[in-house]
């Protein structure tokens, strides 16, 4: 069963502007993190956000934001201010964290664009 | 502070032949993974060390696959009798088991192709 899902077609976004990318999820682990990369056309996942299942609240980096909704099972990704440097994909991943597990599960990714 | 290294980048070999991989973890990590990309694909895991120890093998690792991590440092991944269907981006992470949240911090991949 996919334990992530994106389903978003590819995104435009005008530069400057936020752009929110949809994550959700399936698991039964009560223990669980919530990752988000990027991976630009040279390839290589870059690390950008964490939220763990028992955060009160929204994890946020810099221009990066997580909509943390748990009840909902959504982790979805805002990017304020977008910049051309933005135009990647974007990867949710989770890692169900009961049982010493310490795989990634990913999702298929969010293709964006950001255009000037 | 250097980052995830590995090579080659780049391996085209043909169906048959066994290809070996390295990977270079952050220094001071102690956990190194291995994931696939294929494309239009996010990674999928396939074997994970602590220091030296294999702990955990996805059912994707056939047993054409093996990774070592001999001294807990770098790794290797070879794949033996390599089929068409290996063709792919493997990834190689690293993350420390002081961070809580051990995310993990990837390398630029090695693509293979295999005609």
């Amino acid at each position: 069963a996919q334990k992530i899902t994106q389903t978003q077609p590819g995104m435009f976004v005008q530069e400057k502007e936020a752009v929110t990318l949809d994550c959700t999820y399936d698991t039964s682990d009560p223990s669980y993190g919530l990752f988000w990369y990027k991976q630009p056309s040279s390839g290589e996942m870059i690390f950008l956000i964490y939220q763990g299942s028992y955060d009160q609240q929204n994890a946020t980096e810099g221009r990066y934001s997580l909509n943390f909704q748990k009840a909902r099972k959504s982790a979805n990704l805002v990017i304020s201010a977008s910049q051309l440097g933005d135009s990647a994909m974007y990867f949710c991943a989770m890692r169900e964290s009961s049982y010493g597990n310490n795989r990634l599960a990913f999702g298929k990714g969010n293709q964006v664009v950001v255009i000037p | 502070d250097t980052g995830v290294s590995q090579n080659p980048r780049h391996k085209i070999t043909k169906r048959g032949q066994n290809v070996t991989f390295r990977c270079d973890p952050i220094s001071e990590h102690n956990r190194l993974y291995w994931y696939r990309q294929t494309l239009g694909q996010g990674p999928e895991f396939l074997t994970y060390f602590q220091n030296e120890a294999q702990l955990e093998k996805s059912r994707l690792l056939s047993d054409r696959f093996s990774a070592e991590r001999p001294k807990g440092s770098f790794s290797t991944l070879e794949i033996q009798r390599t089929e068409q269907g290996d063709s792919a981006m493997y990834l190689c992470a690293s993350s420390i088991t002081s961070v809580p949240s051990y995310e993990q911090y990837f390398g630029p991949g090695t693509r293979l192709t295999v005609t």
